[in-house]
């Protein structure tokens, strides 16, 4: 079946720490990729996409994702952690131009 | 407005009523999008706009739930004979082009919650 997977239901990291969080996705063909983030209270925003070309890819806020085709995969990585990153974040992936569909989400924490 | 502007953003209604939902995208944006977020779960689509159209309403999860967009902007997702199981927040989102995915990026209001009794 067709899935998007997000492993990591809640994860907790301490301020100035790396931070990776984990996707992965089911599907025939090599769809487009997302991570959205969602802090309380917002809407959700856009941290970066790839649709193809270099699998590493940058974002805003200090992130980046890496596409690897072998696992699956999509995880999105932080060097370092900032507090106001404590927030849910969303993989999605979308499979033509009608459907968007998302993981589960990952809430991350931050400790001080 | 500058975003995508969801009103009303709480509505507490009693199992039975009719329930509207009203998303007001951001000017100029042709992609309309509606979803529905359960707790701990991701979004999950309901249906989307491509002008006035409906594009694909393939994630409405029955007959109750409809939605219009008339004049190609304001959507309102409308609800009949709710049901406790249809307690969650509704997002709506917008996009310049067709399905967004030249851009990649929906752009997402705050959501409306809904809580049945």
């Amino acid at each position: 079946a067709q899935s998007v997977t997000q492993p990591d239901i809640h994860i907790t990291v301490s301020e100035g720490a790396s931070l990776e969080l984990r996707c992965n996705y089911s599907y025939g063909a090599t769809p487009y990729l997302f991570w959205y983030v969602q802090s309380p209270g917002q809407g959700l925003q856009l941290l970066l996409k790839y649709f193809s070309g270099d699998t590493l890819v940058q974002g805003i806020k200090g992130f980046e994702a890496e596409f690897k085709r072998s696992q699956s995969s999509f995880n999105l990585r932080k060097p370092s952690v900032h507090w106001s990153d404590a927030a849910e974040y969303f993989c999605a992936v979308g499979l033509n131009n009608n459907d968007m569909r998302f993981g589960a989400g990952t809430r991350l924490t931050v400790k001080p | 407005g500058a975003g995508v502007s969801q009103t009303p953003s709480n509505k507490v209604t009693e199992k039975g009523k009719y329930v509207e939902l009203r998303c007001d995208p951001i000017s100029g944006h042709t992609a309309l999008y509606w979803y529905r977020q359960s707790l701990g779960q991701g979004p999950e689509f309901l249906i989307y706009f491509q002008g006035t159209g409906a594009a694909d309403d393939s994630g409405l999860p029955n007959d109750r739930f409809f939605a219009v967009r008339p004049e190609g902007s304001v959507s309102t997702l409308k609800i009949q004979r709710t049901e406790r199981g249809d307690s969650a927040v509704y997002l709506c989102a917008s996009s310049l082009t067709f399905g967004g995915l030249n851009t990649g990026e929906l752009f997402f209001g705050e959501g409306s919650r809904l809580t049945v009794l």
